[in-house]
């Protein structure tokens, strides 16, 4: 089946700085990717809607300068998250629908991001 | 629109007892429906699926989810539960006019030998 690839699976920022995750679709093309995030013992949140060659939609409540969302490709989105504090450390989760119409989404390994 | 209710925040089987996460749903449409594993600190896979062809669907590792229209429900049933079933799982709704997948709350499955 199609595969999602996501990277870092994990990663350690101070507070201030920048990380940027990559989400990649490695056998179709995706013209439509999501970005999630799953809080200790919750459910996922959708965060974005990552448009390829436009601008991403944000869901209500989500800082769309602090989370930038970049669809450049037909196979890449990123996700930045600027000024990182600690209260954005989570685990953000990618996803993409799956080629051809068949409805099924397909989501990447996820990223544990830990802000200190 | 649409929204997930799973019942259980958490359920606790023992090994080789049959297993029941329970799922009801809201939707304006005919749904599809889905139901997501999460092993700790791992990304979601796709257990089954229900896209308006059979009520009973079977998928991986034994699982399989009845379509109930009449009650809105899409309950998990495996026969046995085996330690490696110990998770977090998501019944997930999807309309057919868009993109996005609606996540239920989530259940924690614990297996005790």
């Amino acid at each position: 089946g199609a595969v999602v690839s996501q990277h870092p699976s994990r990663v350690i920022c101070k507070s201030g700085t920048s990380v940027k995750i990559e989400c990649r679709s490695l056998d179709f093309q995706a013209t439509t990717m999501f970005w999630y995030r799953q809080f200790p013992k919750q459910s996922l949140m959708l965060m974005a809607t990552s448009n390829e060659g436009s601008k991403a939609t944000y869901e209500q409540g989500v800082e769309k300068d602090k989370f930038l969302i970049n669809h450049a490709s037909l196979t890449l989105s990123t996700l930045t998250v600027t000024s990182a504090h600690p209260e954005d450390s989570s685990f953000y989760i990618c996803s993409a629908d799956s080629p051809g119409g068949i409805t099924e989404a397909f989501f990447g390994q996820g990223t544990r991001l830990t802000v200190v | 629109a649409q929204s997930v209710t799973q019942l259980d925040s958490h359920v606790s089987v023992s090994e080789g007892t049959p297993v029941l996460l329970r799922c009801n749903y809201s939707s304006s449409y005919s749904p599809s429906l889905f139901w997501y594993v999460q092993h700790p600190n791992k990304g979601l896979q796709l257990l089954l699926k229900y896209t308006s062809a059979a009520t009973l669907v079977k998928g991986i590792n034994g699982f399989e989810a009845e379509f109930k229209k009449s009650e809105t429900s899409f309950h998990l049933t495996k026969p046995s539960a085996h330690m490696s079933d110990a998770a977090e799982y998501f019944c997930v709704v999807q309309d057919n006019y868009g993109q996005n997948f609606v996540f239920g709350p989530g259940t924690r499955l614990s297996v005790l030998p």
